[in-house]
This record gives C-alpha cells, sequence and structure tokens, in this order.
C-alpha cells in the first residue's frame, strides 16, 4: 500500500495564479483533510470531507476550496493564491470517527510558496 | 477552543541520554491523544495514541502518559539515539465524533553522537 500520497511535492507559484494539490489514498478511508503547516505553529485544518461528495469547512478556510469526487481523492484549490498561502500542505486520511482509534495517517506533503 | 502547546520548542542532549517530551492542553475533556514524529521535509508519522481512558501506551523504547485532569501528556524515549532527531507534535481530539485535531508546534529534538 502507497498509504497518502500528495501532488506535486513542490511549487511556486506568483500572486494571483491558480492551482491544485491532490491528495489520494488507498485504505479505504472514508474521512480526508487538508492541513496548512507554519513555522512555530501547529497543523491548522483547512477543509476535510466525511466522505465521497462531501466537503467542510475547518479552522482557517479562507481562500481556498475542495472537492471530493472520489472516496480515495481529495483535492485542495488555490483559486487566486496570495503570499499568505505560503506554507506546507499536508493530506490526512482516516476510518470514521465510530471506529475507537481513528487514527489519522499523513502523506509527505506539499511545499508551496507564492511570490 | 482547545491550545495545545509544547515547551520547550528545542531540545539537544548526548546519545544515550533519556528524553522527556511535553504537551499540555486547556480543555480537559479529550477523546484521545497523539504522538507524532516529523522528520525534515516529510510527512508525519504517528507513533503512540492514547484513549482518554488510558494513562498510558508503550511501544519499544517510546512511552507516552496521559494526565487529563492535569491537561498534560509526557512522551519518554529511553537511551535516546542520533536517528531520533526530529520533531515531535503532539496532537488531541476533544470529542468521538470529532474530525479535528488540535496539534502543538513541536518540539526539534537533536540527539548529537
Amino acid at each position: 500500500n502507497a498509504g497518502v500520497t500528495q501532488t506535486p511535492k513542490f511549487r511556486v507559484l506568483k500572486t494571483g495564479q491558480s492551482m491544485t494539490l491532490l491528495c489520494a489514498q488507498d485504505m479505504n478511508h472514508e474521512y480526508m483533510y487538508w492541513y496548512r503547516q507554519d513555522p512555530g505553529m501547529g497543523l491548522r485544518l483547512i477543509h476535510y470531507s466525511v466522505g465521497e461528495g462531501t466537503t467542510a469547512k475547518g479552522e482557517v478556510p479562507d481562500g481556498y476550496n475542495v472537492s471530493r469526487l472520489k472516496k480515495q481523492n481529495f483535492l485542495l484549490g488555490l483559486e487566486s493564491a496570495a503570499p499568505s498561502q505560503t506554507s506546507v500542505y499536508f493530506c490526512a486520511s482516516s476510518y470514521s470517527t465510530g471506529l475507537v482509534d481513528n487514527e489519522q495517517f499523513f502523506g509527505p506533503g506539499t511545499r508551496l510558496t507564492v511570490l | 477552543k482547545q491550545e495545545v502547546t509544547q515547551i520547550p520548542a528545542a531540545l539537544s542532549v548526548p546519545e544515550g541520554e533519556n528524553l522527556v517530551l511535553n504537551c499540555s492542553f486547556t480543555d480537559s475533556a479529550i477523546y484521545n491523544l497523539q504522538w507524532f514524529r516529523q522528520d525534515p521535509g516529510k510527512g508525519l508519522t504517528s507513533l503512540l495514541l492514547i484513549q482518554s481512558s488510558q494513562r498510558e501506551q508503550t511501544s519499544g523504547r517510546l512511552n507516552a502518559s496521559l494526565d487529563k485532569s492535569s491537561g498534560r501528556s509526557t512522551l519518554y524515549i529511553a537511551a535516546s539515539q542520533p536517528g531520533d532527531s526530529a520533531t515531535y507534535l503532539c496532537a488531541v481530539r476533544l470529542r468521538s465524533n470529532d474530525y479535528k485535531l488540535s496539534f502543538g508546534a513541536g518540539t526539534t529534538v537533536t540527539v548529537r553522537a
């Protein structure tokens, strides 16, 4: 199993450009999450999904959109990138919260720089 | 709002010394707490998950304790090795039906050979 994979690994954008980050998991997890990690701060939840076709806002959703058309994929979009969105983005997945542990498994991250 | 704090932000120890990493949280009504390891430029690897009903979890040289009443968890790493150098993060989940993990900023550990 590959676990959680993310594409691309690195990206540099100019202010105002758009892009989509792709997350894929092969563990048949119901839940998927997008986080951002900034220096000196813990990970913050951007958006999450509790199943195919559903998405919801996390702590810091502004400037981002997401889609979950297939159970195994979760896409994060930036419509008009801003320098404040320079960050490392992590995708994670887990079984539903009905199970006791609900451990989250993380991808390797995407390092995004917006100039 | 749950606040998770990890102090110190960085720690340097000689090889062989035991490591003690601290995590504190403001809302003691947690569902579980998870410790992660993050290597530079990499994703997070789950180390231990402690349910609210547990007081500790062990895996090899790692032992994590949980004291809900005082809002603290401690990760012990015995006989540290240079390969233990990494950033260690703790995260708490408030409720059984809650999707959200609240993360600390992490403690960066350097084990000197």
